[in-house]
């Protein structure tokens, strides 16, 4: 089993729709729970930060951690074509016995939103 | 604009060959990272920098070297490139030295390898 799971989608939407993005993980020690935006041909960027479980919000976005569950989502609100990116979840952990922590991505999901 | 510079874009070369892939931080970070994306395998830590020191060391391949400078710029050194090598090369710099993962990324730099 991979420590991140996140369906590669093609996932495609009519603008105005409300976007749900998920990733399921097995590694009980992520503490820290992120999304990155990655349009095309560029790097990814910071979308949602999160600490341990609950929900954070920033305008159409809310991003919510279930750790009980080992799943974490994001929700894009009234969706628009400037949206349509891949959506990368990413989580970290402290590293067993180390003093560094350890990033993992998720595959990302590519999402079109259509006008 | 991040603020993390990439040098250079695009880079096309043979088989065995070497090359150089530079990185310049937002101004103020110190931590630098480098990351491999391609299809199969999706964005792929490969080591980090802090201050100059390595930090944090992931899949990099022993035929890969990296360095962080005084100025605290870093450089990617990939040697007896192969075809699987051809891949997306990220940098992305941080205020810290853990990986929490507040990570501003470069635009990248697309190798390709024939």
């Amino acid at each position: 089993q991979k420590e991140v799971e996140q369906d590669p989608g093609p996932l495609s939407v009519p603008e105005g729709a409300i976007v749900s993005l998920n990733c399921t993980y097995s590694n009980s020690a992520f503490q820290y729970f992120m999304w990155y935006r990655q349009y095309s041909r560029k790097g990814p960027e910071l979308l949602m930060y999160t600490y341990s479980s609950g929900n954070k919000e920033d305008g159409r976005f809310t991003a919510q951690v279930d750790k009980s569950s080992k799943y974490i989502s994001l929700f894009i609100r009234d969706s628009q074509p400037s949206d349509s990116a891949t959506y990368l979840c990413a989580m970290s952990a402290k590293r067993a016995g180390a003093g560094s922590y350890q990033l993992t991505f998720g595959k990302g999901t590519k999402l079109s939103v259509i006008p | 604009d991040s603020g993390v510079t990439q040098t250079p874009k695009h880079l096309i070369t043979a088989t065995g060959q070497r090359v150089t892939l530079r990185c310049s931080p937002r101004s103020g970070d110190l931590s630098v990272y480098w990351y491999q994306q391609s299809l199969d395998q999706g964005l792929q830590f490969l080591i980090q920098y802090y201050n100059g020191e390595e930090r944090a060391k992931g899949n990099i391949l022993e035929r890969f070297s990296a360095q962080q400078f005084p100025d605290l710029h870093s450089e990617l050194n990939l040697s007896s490139l192969e075809l699987g090598d051809s891949a997306l090369y990220f940098c992305a710099s941080s205020a810290r030295d853990m990986n929490t993962g507040e990570l501003f990324f470069g635009e990248g730099s697309r190798l390709t390898v024939l």
